[in-house]
């Protein structure tokens, strides 16, 4: 199975703060990486898939990079919306398999 | 609208059994995978299985905690997916989602979530 391990698992920030988390891979998935943000109570929401690619109607502030076993996304100014649990997920192979979730709190 | 609307969650005794059932509506069901994904209290999420769509023969994939136990089925002509859950254990308690998505491609719609609670 391929792990998926995610850091920070909680991430402290403030409105308009440059924001970055990591996903790594234990083994080489290509670009077949998704993430996700889910807030309480809800059911998760894409946001980006093929490790880049922005999913319609993600706000622009959200960007993913990476290929391999390295991935990162960004959200390039943090808005009052945004504090919420974020999952990456590969799509490469069978059990399909998630992070552990990065939680961005309020500063 | 393209949505996904989960029902049959609730409570069941360890050993017991529970279907769910996921309706589809807003977009072409029978084109698309569908997927079952659940999120025990206060955890990550966790994928369970996948029904392939039928130009793909309808196969399915399952998560090793689940295979055996767990039943992926669906129907096109009533656009509708289903989890048949037998020899239910404490484990199994968790939100459980339905979802969209392709070969290689990720869960781009979800449905609300249906709870399914194991306890004597």
């Amino acid at each position: 199975d391929i792990q998926m391990t995610q850091s920070p698992s909680i991430l402290s920030a403030s409105v308009g703060d440059r924001v970055t988390i990591t996903c790594r891979a234990s083994q080489s998935i290509s670009s077949w990486l998704a993430w996700y943000q889910q807030k309480p109570g809800k059911a998760p929401k894409l946001l980006i898939y093929k490790a880049s690619s922005l999913e319609s109607g993600v706000p622009s502030r959200f960007s993913g990079s990476g290929s391999g076993t390295e991935f990162t996304l960004t959200i390039s100014s943090l808005q009052p919306d945004d504090f919420a649990s974020y999952y990456c997920q590969q799509c490469k192979s069978y059990p399909l398999t998630f992070g552990g979730g990065t939680k961005v709190e309020i500063k | 609208e393209v949505q996904l609307v989960e029902s049959g969650g609730g409570l069941a005794q360890p050993g017991g059994s529970l279907r769910l059932s996921c309706a589809a509506s807003g977009f072409t069901f029978s084109d698309h995978y569908m997927d079952w994904v659940r999120q025990a209290p206060g955890k990550g999420l966790e994928w369970v299985g996948r029904s392939r769509n039928k130009a793909n023969s309808y196969t399915k994939e399952y998560a090793a905690s689940v295979k055996g136990r767990f039943t992926i089925s669906r129907d096109d002509s009533k656009n509708s997916l289903y989890l048949q859950m037998n020899s239910l254990e404490s484990e199994d308690t968790a939100v459980y989602y339905c979802g969209r998505s392709g070969s290689s491609f990720p869960f781009d719609i979800w449905g609300q979530g249906t709870m399914v609670t194991v306890s004597s």
